[in-house]
């Protein structure tokens, strides 16, 4: 069976500040993980994936994670906040074969002060 | 390109009335998901279809929820008589390709928020 753990509902930066929001997962075949973004009353979007190619994936609007296999982590960075990020952020899991159905993470509400 | 469009965005309805949601996925797209998110909890899968049959409906909660893709385009969710617990956020997804090799980017509607009262 696959799982997915965010680490913190909550998390809070100031503008400017590392980003750093964190999602273990469970799995046992190789998994497809991905990272989604839902600003305020929009629907979800993909911020990036990873699908066995290389470990570190970079995503839109400066994000990028890292799959750790030996960790099973896949945790999502982004250098510099900005006020635009401040949105819910959801880590996900899937199989090969699945297609688009995906267990998600509880998510993470991420904060950006000025 | 029109994305992934739901109907309504809110309904609000009482309990043991009926409610039934819309999805509209993007043009060509033979997959389309539903998923439910309750409040405080994870976003869940319910089915998925390809193309108008029922590939896999093995997250739908019980028989008061009904869904169907009339020749393949667009989705209908109904939940007869509606619960307290049905309360929350239901989103529709689709992607183009089904393949084991390829695990093709969903894209998901903005959701529609259902609440029981």
């Amino acid at each position: 069976a696959q799982s997915v753990t965010q680490l913190g509902s909550h998390v809070s930066v100031s503008e400017g500040a590392l980003v750093l929001l964190r999602c273990n997962y469970s799995s046992s075949v190789p998994p497809y993980l991905f990272w989604y973004v839902q600003y305020p009353n929009q629907g979800l979007q993909l911020l990036l994936k990873y699908t066995s190619a290389a470990t570190l994936v970079k995503g839109i609007n400066g994000f990028e994670a890292e799959f750790k296999k030996s960790e099973t982590s896949f945790h999502l960075t982004k250098p510099s906040a900005h006020m635009s990020d401040a949105a819910e952020y959801f880590c996900a899991v899937s199989r090969s074969g699945q297609g688009g159905k995906l267990i998600f993470g509880q998510g993470t509400e991420l904060s950006v002060k000025p | 390109e029109a994305g992934v469009t739901q109907f309504p965005s809110h309904s609000v309805i009482e309990k043991g009335q009926t409610v039934t949601l819309r999805c509209d996925p993007i043009s060509g797209h033979d997959n389309l998901y539903w998923y439910r998110r309750v409040m405080g909890k994870e976003i869940k899968f319910l089915l998925h279809f390809v193309k108008e049959s029922k590939q896999d409906e093995s997250g739908m909660p019980n028989n008061r929820f009904l869904a169907e893709r009339t020749g393949g385009t667009y989705s209908t969710l109904k939940v007869q008589p509606a619960e307290l617990e049905d309360s929350g956020v239901y989103f529709c997804a689709s992607s183009q390709e089904w393949s084991k090799e390829i695990n093709t980017e969903a894209f998901f509607g903005q959701g529609t928020r259902l609440t029981v009262v």
